[in-house]
């Protein structure tokens, strides 16, 4: 199975702040990743699939990069409501997996 | 407006059966593979099972593989998951997804508590 590591597990930032979470894959995936932000006691969200491609109603603070094995989501300019927890999601392989989460809280 | 609304869920004693739904409204549910993913208390998110459009192909995680079926009626627009041999590591809230290779659409979950 593809494993999917991300980091930090939890990164504390100031509003306002431009952050990067990282998500490395355990073989070469081509694009084959995907990005969900899950709020507290929420059902998770899209916000970018196949590494970089926007995805409809979701804030352009948010970008995505990468391929191969490293990928980045970016968030430009952290706002209060973006306070919540990232995963990563693979489809190279019909068995997806997630990564295990970046929590991202208020410094 | 798309809609995923699961049921079936509640309290079930170790090596008990239990069988999850999952009814679509909002768009043509047939043209869709569907998917089961899970959270367990305080933990990730964990895909369970994939069924193609017209379920004749049905992917699982190891860990579920022998013991849940993954099914859907594309008649009544509702997907299924049959949990059999319940173990106290099946205890997590289950999500029904719409599945493009990524999750686009999530329902608002099921809780599935595993105790005697």
């Amino acid at each position: 199975n593809i494993v999917l590591t991300q980091s930090p597990a939890t990164l504390s930032v100031t509003p306002g702040e431009s952050v990067s979470l990282s998500c490395r894959a355990s073989q070469s995936i081509s694009t084959s990743i995907h990005w969900y932000q899950q709020k507290s006691n929420e059902s998770p969200r899209l916000l970018i699939k196949y590494a970089s491609q926007s995805i409809s109603g979701i804030p352009s603070r948010f970008s995505g990069s990468g391929s191969g094995t490293d990928f980045t989501l970016s968030i430009n300019r952290v706002e209060s409501e973006d306070f919540s927890i990232y995963y990563c999601q693979q489809s190279y392989s019909s068995l997806f997996t997630f990564g295990s989460g970046t929590k991202l809280e208020i410094k | 407006e798309v809609q995923l609304v699961e049921s079936g869920g509640g309290l079930v004693q170790p090596g008990r059966s239990m069988k999850l739904s999952c009814a679509a409204s909002g768009f043509t549910f047939s043209s869709f593979p569907m998917a089961w993913v899970r959270q367990a208390p305080t933990k990730g998110l964990e895909w369970v099972a994939t069924i193609s459009t017209s379920g004749g192909s049905t992917y699982y995680r190891d860990s579920v593989k022998g013991r849940f079926t993954i099914s859907r009626d594309n008649a009544k627009s509702t997907l299924y998951l049959q949990m059999n041999s319940l173990r106290s590591e099946d205890t997590a809230t289950y999500y029904c997804t719409r599945v493009a290779y990524y999750f686009d659409y999530w329902g608002q979950g099921v809780m599935v508590t595993v105790s005697s």
